[in-house]
């Protein structure tokens, strides 16, 4: 079957670096994202991976290795509004987005 | 560019009664548009995914004559929980692709329908 692992809730402080991690495995792999999503919100988009190595945008960047089939989000200088669940999803080769449950991230002052 | 919309963003009825919401990609043109429900606390849940001008593929124990969806455009999807129940209420989501490769192969989301069904 197809399956998402990343960890429930993770706490940071403010001003600080975490490293939220996923690892997957997919029927096919057409690339990783990772959303941002605020209670009673949405989600957002925040990175695309499809190739091997880091992107990086602002303070957020994203990691993705296929042959480990794993990926990390990385979010420095954190803010209180960081404060949020992030959603990682792997697109298979159904070109479907199958979603892990999220992580629950709590900046603290 | 790549906003969608969901109208309305809440709304309360009462059980027995049919809801309609409507999503709308603002400045694209989307080959495919998704609905998800979520309940408190819990991640998404693809409901199904409809094309334009076809028929939704609804995911399994999704029931297809509850929630009706129609994708008469390339701009406009709409989701009808017919016959409302309170177990129906959650927060309803819907999603655009926009077509074409690298990230545009991701969904932009609309803002949510919270649905409370009394």
């Amino acid at each position: 079957g197809q399956n998402i692992d990343q960890p429930t809730e993770m706490t940071a402080t403010e001003g600080a670096i975490v490293q939220i991690n996923c690892t997957y495995q997919t029927s096919g792999f057409n690339g990783l994202f990772w959303y941002q999503q605020h209670a009673g919100e949405a989600p957002t988009f925040l990175s695309y991976n499809v190739l091997d190595g880091l992107e990086e945008k602002g303070r957020f960047s994203s990691f993705l290795s296929r042959s480990k089939g794993y990926s990390y989000l990385l979010l420095k200088e954190l803010q209180m509004k960081d404060s949020a669940s992030y959603l990682c999803a792997v697109m298979d080769s159904n070109y479907q987005l199958i979603w892990g449950a999220g992580t629950k991230l709590i900046i603290k002052p | 560019g790549a906003v969608v919309s969901q109208h309305p963003s809440w709304v309360i009825c009462k059980s027995g009664t049919s809801v309609k919401i409507e999503c709308r990609s603002l400045d694209f043109q989307a080959t495919t548009m998704f609905w998800y429900r979520q309940f408190p606390k819990q991640s998404l849940m693809l409901m199904a995914t409809s094309n334009e001008g076809s028929k939704a593929t609804y995911e399994q124990g999704v029931e297809k004559d509850k929630f009706l969806i129609n994708h008469a455009s390339l701009t406009l999807s709409t989701l009808t929980v017919t016959s409302a129940h309170p177990e129906d209420s959650s927060f309803y989501i819907c999603s655009a692709r926009r077509g074409g490769g690298g990230d545009s192969l991701g969904q932009y989301f609309g803002p949510g329908t919270r649905l409370t069904v009394t």
